[in-house]
């Protein structure tokens, strides 16, 4: 059973432009929502983090916004850049130390230049 | 800046062989996880270690996986014997135990495993 699902798979997007991530989760005791980014033959690196008492968290170009009635969230990259060429992945766990992060299946985002 | 720390980066191994991998979390971190990756997936969960015990094992094959941690400091995870549907990327995460972020997990660069 997929406990978070994300989409897009795949996303491309125009330098300078909006790159939009969302993830479902289906467990209503997860409180912690990270998002991590990983380059090829790297291990992911945390990004960004939301907990349900806010519905938006932003942090540079990156945003989390959060609904926790439909149980989802979004990860959007305001201006992106080449760089930010990578695979991107939520994740979903209980807000307490010890606990497994359950991952979407991820998104490979492509920004051209 | 602290990090965690795995090797090897890549192993080549055929099947029915055994392999073995190293992690060692951020100092401090009481809370170490090994996590499968398959190509093209999110990484899930082998099995997590609150200092030297045994936290939650459930998905790790056990006839074939075992993990030990036995310091409560550096982890191995081996595998034996390999079979081909064990090539992923296995990585090591580590977290510290209470404070503000408590479940912010850092993870290694990962083992990249080829079972031929």
């Amino acid at each position: 059973q997929q406990q978070v699902k994300q989409s897009p798979q795949s996303l491309i997007v125009q330098k300078g432009g909006i790159s939009i991530i969302n993830c479902a989760y289906e467990n209503t005791a997860f409180d912690y929502f990270p998002w991590y980014q990983q380059f090829p033959g790297k291990g992911p690196a945390l990004l960004i983090a939301i907990r349900p008492d806010v519905s938006e968290k932003k942090e540079g170009r990156f945003t989390i916004s959060f609904n926790k009635s439909a149980k989802q969230f979004s990860l959007h990259i305001m201006d992106s850049q080449p760089g930010d060429s990578a695979t991107y992945f939520c994740a979903a766990s209980m807000d307490q130390a010890g606990t497994a992060l359950i991952f979407g299946k991820g998104t490979t985002l492509s920004v051209s230049s | 800046e602290a990090e965690v720390a795995q090797s090897p980066r890549y192993k080549i191994t055929e099947k029915s062989q055994a392999v073995a991998f190293w992690c060692d979390p951020i100092s401090g971190h009481a809370t170490l996880y090994w996590y499968r990756q398959i190509l093209g997936q999110g990484p899930e969960l082998l099995v997590q270690f609150q200092d030297e015990s045994v936290v939650d094992d459930s998905q790790l094959p056990k006839d074939r996986f075992s993990a030990e941690r036995l310091k409560g400091v550096d982890s191995t995870l081996k595998i034996q014997p390999a079979e081909l549907g064990d090539s992923a990327m296995y990585l090591c995460a580590s977290s510290p135990w209470g404070g503000q972020s408590v479940n912010e997990q850092f993870f290694g660069p990962g083992t990249r495993l080829t079972v031929l």
